[in-house]
């Protein structure tokens, strides 16, 4: 039973433009929602993060919006560079743990 | 150190074998995870240290599988008669916080072969 899923497993973006990277959940007891952005032969790094009383945040070129009656967040990078290219992760939180999806690999083109 | 460690970096066992995964978390951080990601997967909870005591092991998917953290320090996970299916990269995280995971400091992972 997936709890937190992200439904495409990679995107392609020109550089510049804007990258758009979505997840659903089903458990509404989740009460922090998270991004983590993952490059090859490291570990997660965390990026972004929403409290579930928000619907939005932002952070420089990163906004993470929550629709709470839909169970779907997005992270949006504005303007999307090369160096974002990296698998990112959306995390829900519920007590002590973290459920991850599956990721997305994102790739940004110059 | 800066940052979690974690060693081996990889490790390659024969079906049957024991392993032991370590991870030493930053410096004072109080509760440390371990996550198990499979190929193509995000992390999976594997099981959460609060200091020495292990509060949460719910993720642990078989009796093969122990950690313990004796000092609140260093970890060790343990892999008794490995299987095919424990192949992974093993993360261990830490974080300052009792509790909350968000904004944990994940190490590089240990990749764990079984053949």
């Amino acid at each position: 039973d997936q709890q937190v899923k992200q439904n495409s497993p990679s995107l392609s973006v020109q550089e510049g433009r804007i990258s758009i990277l979505n997840c659903d959940y089903t458990n509404s007891m989740f009460d922090y929602f998270l991004w983590y952005k993952k490059y090859p032969a490291e570990g997660p790094t965390f990026l972004i993060s929403i409290s579930s009383i928000k619907d939005k945040n932002e952070d420089g070129r990163f906004t993470v919006f929550l629709n709470k009656s839909a169970k779907h967040l997005s992270l949006h990078i504005v303007p999307s560079q090369p160096g974002d290219s990296a698998v990112y992760f959306c995390a829900a939180k519920v007590t002590l743990k973290l459920i991850f999806g599956q990721g997305t690999e994102l790739s940004v083109k110059p | 150190g800066a940052g979690v460690s974690q060693s081996p970096r990889y490790k390659v066992a024969k079906r049957g074998q024991d392993v032991a995964l370590r991870c030493d978390p930053i410096s004072g951080h109080v509760s440390l995870f371990w996550y198990q990601q499979a190929l193509g997967q995000g992390p999976e909870f594997l099981t959460y240290f609060q200091n020495e005591a292990q509060l949460d092991k719910s993720g642990l998917p078989s009796d093969r599988f122990f950690a313990e953290r004796p000092e609140g320090s260093v970890s060790t996970l343990k892999i008794q008669r490995t299987q095919q299916e424990d192949s992974a990269v093993y993360l261990c995280a830490s974080t300052t916080f009792r509790g909350p995971i968000t904004e944990a400091f994940f190490g590089q992972g240990t990749r764990l072969t079984v053949v």
